[in-house]
């Protein structure tokens, strides 16, 4: 099975940070990966797919990169709107899904 | 408009079964693999099953191999899950989603969740 590890688990932010959450896979997935906001009591909300392609409708200030066992996500300047939790998930072999990322606010 | 909404949660015993269900509209159900997800409380998202367009092809997660069966009713436009043999730790929050066009298992669209209770 492959495994996803994400990093850092909580991260304090401040509004207008730029922030970058990491997630490494356990072998080599290409670029199956995807990236995912939760607030609280809310389902998912899909953000990036295939590592680097932003999901229609998410604000361009998120942004994806990476590729084989390692990925980030990134948050050009940090919202309001944007104190949540975020999960990546490999896609590469069934699903798995990181143990997720709270921005929380500092 | 995608929309997805569950049904059939509830609180059920140890060693009990419950079906969950979910109704698609606004896309053509057919085209589409389809999925369940949950999240015990406080927990992360843990990917549970999948199942391709036709129904002819599952996939389960280990923990719930044997004990759960997705299928669908393209006709209804519905996804259902039967959960047997059930577990305290099968209590989550279940929710259904919808993958991109070419099959990929990630989830575009997200229904609102179904909270399963598994307790004595």
């Amino acid at each position: 099975d492959i495994q996803v590890t994400q990093s850092p688990s909580t991260l304090s932010a401040s509004v207008g940070d730029r922030v970058t959450i990491t997630c490494r896979a356990s072998q080599n997935i290409n670029s199956w990966l995807a990236w995912y906001q939760q607030k609280p009591g809310r389902a998912p909300n899909l953000l990036i797919h295939k590592a680097s392609s932003l999901q229609s409708g998410a604000p361009s200030r998120f942004s994806g990169s990476g590729s084989g066992t390692e990925f980030t996500l990134t948050i050009s300047s940090l919202q309001p709107d944007d104190f949540a939790t975020y999960y990546c998930q490999q896609y590469h072999t069934d699903a798995t899904f990181g143990q997720g990322t709270k921005v929380e606010i500092k | 408009e995608v929309q997805l909404v569950e049904s059939g949660g509830n609180l059920v015993q140890p060693g009990g079964s419950l079906r969950l269900s979910c109704v698609a509209s606004g896309f053509t159900f057919t085209s589409y693999w389809m999925h369940w997800v949950r999240q015990a409380p406080g927990k992360g998202l843990v990917w549970v099953s999948r199942v391709n367009g036709d129904g002819r092809s599952t996939l389960y997660v280990d923990a719930v191999e044997g004990r759960f069966t997705i299928s669908r009713d393209n006709a209804k436009n519905t996804l259902y899950l039967q959960m047997n043999s059930l577990r305290d730790e099968d209590t989550a929050v279940y929710y259904c989603g919808r993958g991109p066009a070419h099959g990929g298992s990630y989830l575009e669209h997200w229904g609102q969740g179904t909270l399963v209770t598994v307790s004595s």
